[in-house]
């Protein structure tokens, strides 16, 4: 049973374009949502993070939004770069569940220039 | 440098010899745990450890050992790894110090091909 579903498995766009990468979950429990960037050959970094109680979360380019009564989530990149081209999860934990983050499967962003 | 090291990188081995892949944190992470990535599945969790000499299961743990003995270090031990396990494997570690979840830094990974 898949908890956080990234059903895009690649995107692609015009660099200066906005992304737009999309996440579902399935568990209700799930209070705390995090964003990932991997590029080939590292390590998953850290992006960005909401927590359940906002919609809304801003850093720099990147947007992340939350409808929980859709358990939706939704990272917005604008303006997109080349260097934005990597693979993207989406990731959710659950209060008390020990720190244990779901991760879906990933969504590869191409930026074009 | 604050960082997550694992080694080997990459590791070529057969079927039924025992491996460890190591990993160490320099942040004085108390959370540290090991997921797996394969194609089409995304990442999924082996084991974690909330501090030294507490350990759990995560939602692949078959196969797979652990330990945490001193706080830096968390190795994953295959005691007799078969193909199935080949897969590339991330260890992650974070603070833990406030109750909600806090960001876990991964290290480079390590390619792991049973024969």
């Amino acid at each position: 049973d898949q908890q956080v579903k990234q059903n895009s498995p690649s995107l692609s766009v015009q660099e200066g374009r906005i992304s737009i990468l999309n996440c579902d979950y399935t568990n209700s429990m799930f209070d705390y949502f995090l964003w990932y960037k991997k590029y080939p050959a590292e390590g998953p970094t850290f992006l960005i993070s909401i927590s359940s109680i906002k919609d809304k979360n801003e850093d720099g380019r990147f947007t992340v939004f939350l409808n929980k009564s859709a358990k939706h989530l939704s990272l917005h990149i604008v303006p997109s770069q080349p260097g934005d081209s990597a693979v993207y999860f989406c990731a959710a934990s659950a209060w008390g569940s020990n720190y244990k983050l779901t991760f879906g499967k990933g969504t590869l962003l191409t930026v074009n220039p | 440098e604050a960082q997550v090291t694992q080694n080997p990188r990459y590791l070529i081995t057969v079927t039924g010899k025992k491996l460890t892949v190591t990993c160490s944190q320099n942040m004085n992470h108390e959370y540290m745990s090991w997921y797996r990535q394969d194609p089409g599945l995304g990442l999924r969790q082996i084991y974690y450890s909330m501090n030294v000499e507490v350990t759990d299961k995560g939602d692949v743990p078959e196969g797979y050992k652990v330990s945490r003995k001193e706080k830096r270090n968390f190795p994953l031990i295959l005691e007799s790894p078969s193909p199935n396990q080949t897969s590339l494997y991330f260890c992650a570690s974070s603070y833990s110090g406030t109750g909600f979840t806090e960001t876990q830094y991964f290290g480079p990974g390590t390619r792991l091909l049973v024969l």
